[in-house]
C-alpha cells in the first residue's frame, strides 16, 4: 500500500504564483489534514476535511484554500504565493472510531513538499 | 492558545545514556496521547501511544507515562541510540466530539551523541 502520497516533492515559485499541492490516499479515511512545518513552530493545520465534499479551516489557513471532490484526493492551493508560505507541508489521513486504540488513533503522514517561494 | 506543549525545543543525550522528553496539555477531554518520530526529509510516524486510563505504556525501549492530575505526559527512551536522533511531536486526541483531531505540540528535537 502507498499510504499516503504527496505531490511534488518540491517546488520553487516566484511570488504572486499560483499552484496546487495533491495529496492522495489508498486507505479509505474519511479526514485529510494539510499541515506546514516550519522551524521552532511545529506543526500547524492549515485546512482539513472530514469527508467527500467538506472543508473546514485550521489555525493558519490564511492564504490557502483547499478541495475535496474526490474522497481519497485532497488539494492544497496558494492562489497568489508569497514568502511568508515557504515551508514544508505535510498531509495526513486519518479514520477515527472511538474504540479504536495505538497507531489507529493517529495519522498516516505523507513525506512532505518543500515549498519556495522566492 | 496552544493546548499541548513541549517547552523543550532540543535535549542532548550520549548514547546508551536515558531521553526523557516531556509535554504538557491543558484540555482535560483528552483521552489518547500520542507521540510521533520525524527524521529529516520525511513525514512523522507513529512511535507509541497511551489512553487516558493508563498511566504507563511500553514499547522495546520507548516507555510512556501519563500523569493524568498534572497534566503531563513525558516519553523515556532507554538506552538512547544514535539513531534516534530526531523530532519528537507530543499529539494528544479528545476522541468523540472533535472526530478524534490531533493537536500536536511543538517537538523536541533529540541529538543523541556517540
Amino acid at each position: 500500500n502507498a499510504g499516503v502520497t504527496q505531490t511534488p516533492k518540491f517546488r520553487v515559485l516566484k511570488t504572486g504564483q499560483s499552484m496546487t499541492l495533491l495529496c492522495a490516499q489508498d486507505m479509505n479515511h474519511e479526514y485529510m489534514y494539510w499541515y506546514r512545518q516550519d522551524p521552532g513552530m511545529g506543526l500547524r493545520l492549515i485546512h482539513y476535511s472530514v469527508g467527500e465534499g467538506t472543508t473546514a479551516k485550521g489555525e493558519v489557513p490564511d492564504g490557502y484554500n483547499v478541495s475535496r471532490l474526490k474522497k481519497q484526493n485532497f488539494l492544497l492551493g496558494l492562489e497568489s504565493a508569497a514568502p511568508s508560505q515557504t515551508s514544508v507541508y505535510f498531509c495526513a489521513s486519518s479514520y477515527f472510531n472511538p474504540s479504536m486504540t495505538g497507531e489507529m488513533r493517529g495519522y498516516t503522514f505523507g513525506s512532505g513538499t518543500r515549498l519556495t517561494v522566492v | 492558545d496552544q493546548q499541548v506543549k513541549q517547552n523543550s525545543p532540543s535535549l542532548s543525550v550520549q548514547e546508551g545514556r536515558i531521553s526523557i522528553l516531556n509535554c504538557d496539555y491543558t484540555n482535560s477531554m483528552f483521552d489518547y496521547f500520542l507521540w510521533y518520530k520525524k527524521y529529516p526529509a520525511e513525514g512523522p510516524t507513529f512511535l507509541i501511544s497511551i489512553s487516558s486510563i493508563k498511566d504507563k505504556n511500553e514499547d522495546g525501549r520507548f516507555t510512556v507515562f501519563l500523569n493524568k492530575s498534572a497534566k503531563h505526559l513525558s516519553l523515556h527512551i532507554v538506552p538512547s541510540q544514535p539513531g534516534d536522533s530526531a523530532v519528537y511531536f507530543c499529539a494528544a486526541s479528545d476522541g468523540g466530539s472533535t472526530l478524534g483531531r490531533l493537536y500536536f505540540g511543538r517537538g523536541t528535537q533529540l541529538t543523541v551523541w556517540p
